[in-house]
């Protein structure tokens, strides 16, 4: 199963909402991602997480929440976001032999946010 | 801090041809270099990885190549399909799990 499963695939919300996306993978993988990716851009990394520690956070607002509950798990708590975070938001996993070099990651279909 | 840029930007290209994407980067000190494509509005699917110890890998209809001295990596893709058409991403991996995408290249193959 090399599959990262990541939901809901849309959501449109409110600025005043709270809502969390989740991601999922069943690899054995220990290093997991957020990347927010805007249209016709390269994804940007969040968030890593490595061995369920946020290991990276490349300066995100403080209305992105990111949760790894356990080894297979990610969530994103977004609450009071803005119009310009409307994006497609990715979450990818890879190995961690933990030697430092990064495997093969793996990415999810992403969720379409819309803030309104 | 890493900057990667992929050219050309876009590639429109018959069916058949054989073609070569470009992807640099300017910090050669990278544990590895990932290919990615991605459909319209999708996830990214990994095509090749190769770590900063090899200089190519191969996987069907695609090679990649590494030259890490100079900061340089190249896809090339033979006998194009119309199925090819999508955007390609490299991305690089530095310490600590720190992933770097290029710009992409939005390839389109006309049957």
């Amino acid at each position: 199963d090399t599959e990262v499963t990541q939901t809901p695939k849309h959501l449109v919300m409110g600025m005043t909402n709270k809502k969390s996306l989740k991601c999922e993978q069943h690899m054995g993988h220990r290093a997991m991602y957020w990347y927010k990716q805007k249209a016709k851009k390269p994804p940007e990394l969040m968030f890593v997480y490595s061995y369920e520690k946020l290991s990276i956070n490349e300066s995100v607002p403080s209305r992105f929440s990111p949760e790894c509950p356990n080894s297979s798990l990610l969530n994103l708590h977004l609450h009071a976001l803005q119009p310009e975070d409307s994006a497609l938001y990715l979450c990818a996993s890879s190995q961690d032999s933990g030697g430092g070099a990064a495997e093969t990651q793996y990415f999810g279909p992403g969720t379409r946010l819309l803030v309104l | 801090k890493q900057e990667v840029t992929q050219i050309p930007a876009a590639l429109s290209v018959p069916e058949g041809e054989n073609l070569v994407l470009n992807c640099s980067f300017t910090d050669s000190a990278i544990y590895n270099l990932q290919w990615f494509r991605q459909d319209p509005g999708k996830g990214l699917t990994s095509l090749l990885l190769i770590q900063s110890s090899q200089r190519e890998q191969t996987s069907g209809r695609l090679n990649a190549s590494l030259d890490k001295s100079s900061g340089r990596s190249t896809l090339y893709i033979a006998a194009s399909q119309p199925g090819d058409s999508a955007t390609y991403l490299c991305a690089v991996s530095s310490a600590g799990n720190q992933f770097y995408f290029g710009t992409g290249t939005s390839l389109t193959v006309i049957p």
